[in-house]
């Protein structure tokens, strides 16, 4: 069974500093996905970015990285230069196969990390 | 526009009488899914959709049932409710499982 654990209820961080936020997993399918997004207060579901378990480097997208270690079995999200606008809570999700390893449709959420950028 | 659209956005329903909760997306998206989101539990997925005619159980389906008719639409049917589904549910699509998924807005149900 696949699993997402998200240590941080909350986090703090100043405007226009970088904040990570971690998210471990537990597999053992050597194929997989995973995934962060972001909840604003207003409650849509917002892609952030993505790496699968045999891609060579982290991901990055904008102002959004991945810390991707592998043998570790973590994949925290760093967001640079922080914003108000970050403010929100951030879910870190991993795709994997089925009880009978028939598709990889499964999608396991952490429970979140809500967090508050202040001025 | 490209989107997931949900009906209904809001919903205050009583034990036992059936529900359906519609899904619909306009990008041809071969993979759709439903999650029920709780507080402290995060998202947890009801089931999806790899493909027409091809369903499967996430990891809380129990009292839930969905069918994948055509390509667009993933209505999710709750037969006969009970307070404990009391929640927000997410429909989502993807063009296939391995890309990033996108979400409806989100139906907030409560099961008196």
């Amino acid at each position: 069974a696949q699993k997402i654990t998200q240590t941080q209820p909350g986090m703090f961080v100043q405007e226009k500093e970088a904040v990570t936020l971690d998210c471990t997993y537990d597999t053992s399918d050597p194929s997989y996905g995973l995934f962060w997004y972001k909840q604003p207060s207003s409650g849509e579901m917002i892609f952030l970015i993505y790496q699968g378990s045999y891609d060579q480097q982290n991901a990055t997208e904008g102002r959004y990285s991945l810390n991707f270690q592998k043998a570790r079995k973590s994949a925290n999200l760093v967001i640079s230069a922080s914003q108000l606008g970050d403010s929100a809570m951030y879910f870190c999700a991993m795709r994997g196969r089925n009880a009978g390893g028939t598709s990889y449709g499964k999608l396991t959420f952490g429970q979140g990390t809500i967090l508050t950028v202040h001025p | 526009e490209a989107q997931v659209t949900q009906n209904p956005r809001y919903l205050i329903t009583v034990t036992g009488k059936k529900l359906t909760v519609t899904c619909s997306q306009n990008m041809n998206h071969e993979y759709m899914s439903w999650y029920r989101q709780d507080p402290g539990l995060g998202l947890r997925q009801i089931y999806y959709s790899m493909n027409v005619e091809v369903t499967d159980k996430g990891d809380v389906p129990e009292g839930y049932k969905v069918s994948r008719k055509e390509k667009r639409n993933f209505p999710l049917i709750l037969e006969s409710p009970s307070p404990n589904q009391t929640s927000l549910y997410f429909c989502a699509s993807s063009f296939r499982a391995v890309n990033e998924q996108f979400f409806g807005p989100g139906t907030r149900l409560t099961v008196l």
